[in-house]
């Protein structure tokens, strides 16, 4: 039973390129979760979604950044025209269920992403 | 955002008990206790979860207070792979969408 997937492990962008990470819930998980961390801090909550549709973006930055979860296929975080400070790792996690649920959440290996 | 607060770091002998504690005075009736861990930057792993009751896996032990006040995260005999950092985050019955994940604490497990 494979874990949370994403790919790719280490990406290398220039300033201004786009950014493409994508996350593969575990079987039977409906739900996802994308969460950034800066070197030296704690993981900080991007977006949740379901199955084609986003639950609460609260922690997406306003523009630039765009989460999608389509019926079929991975879950896919875009960055667009990158800059340096987007340089982090980039965590998904998935659960079950979501909403009043206690189900913990499973997290990925993560995406690491440095911009030059 | 995060609503802990826990030392920044902590050292261990292998073998011996690590007690892991977490503040959370501002807890309210409907929000969880979770731990995850994180080893050498990898995904988080979860370890524990308690609402009111002390709780017991395969990991550790999570002890809560009689106020839900602080809790404390007992890993029975640490090793040197639970070297890593624990989060101690409180999580909302009503609003489980995400996680606040503070600073942590490092734990060094030494020989």
């Amino acid at each position: 039973n494979a874990g949370v997937m994403q790919n790719p492990r280490h990406l290398v962008r220039r300033r201004g390129q786009e950014a493409r990470l994508r996350c593969s819930p575990m079987k039977g998980h409906s739900h996802v979760y994308w969460y950034r961390q800066l070197p030296e801090e704690g993981l900080k909550f991007m977006v949740y979604l379901q199955k084609e549709n986003i639950i609460d973006e609260s922690g997406m930055p306003k523009e630039r950044f765009s989460a999608e979860f389509p019926k079929e296929g991975p879950s896919i975080l875009r960055i667009q025209q990158v800059v340096r400070g987007d340089s982090a790792a980039y965590f998904c996690a998935s659960s079950p269920t979501g909403g009043n649920s206690y189900n913990e959440q499973f997290f990925g290996p993560g995406t690491r992403l440095t911009v030059l | 955002d995060a609503k802990t607060t826990q030392p920044p770091s902590m050292d261990c002998a292998e073998g011996r008990a690590a007690n892991l504690p977490c503040n959370h005075s501002t807890i309210s009736g409907n929000e969880y206790v979770y731990w995850y861990r994180q080893i050498h930057s990898q995904g988080p792993q979860y370890i524990i979860h308690g609402l009111k009751n002390n709780e017991t896996n395969e990991m550790a032990s999570l002890i809560i207070t009689e106020d839900r006040k602080s809790s404390t995260l007992i890993l029975p005999h640490a090793t040197l792979r639970d070297t890593a950092v624990y989060y101690c985050i409180v999580r909302d019955l009503y609003n489980f969408n995400k996680f606040y994940f503070g600073s942590g604490t490092k734990l060094n497990v030494k020989p």
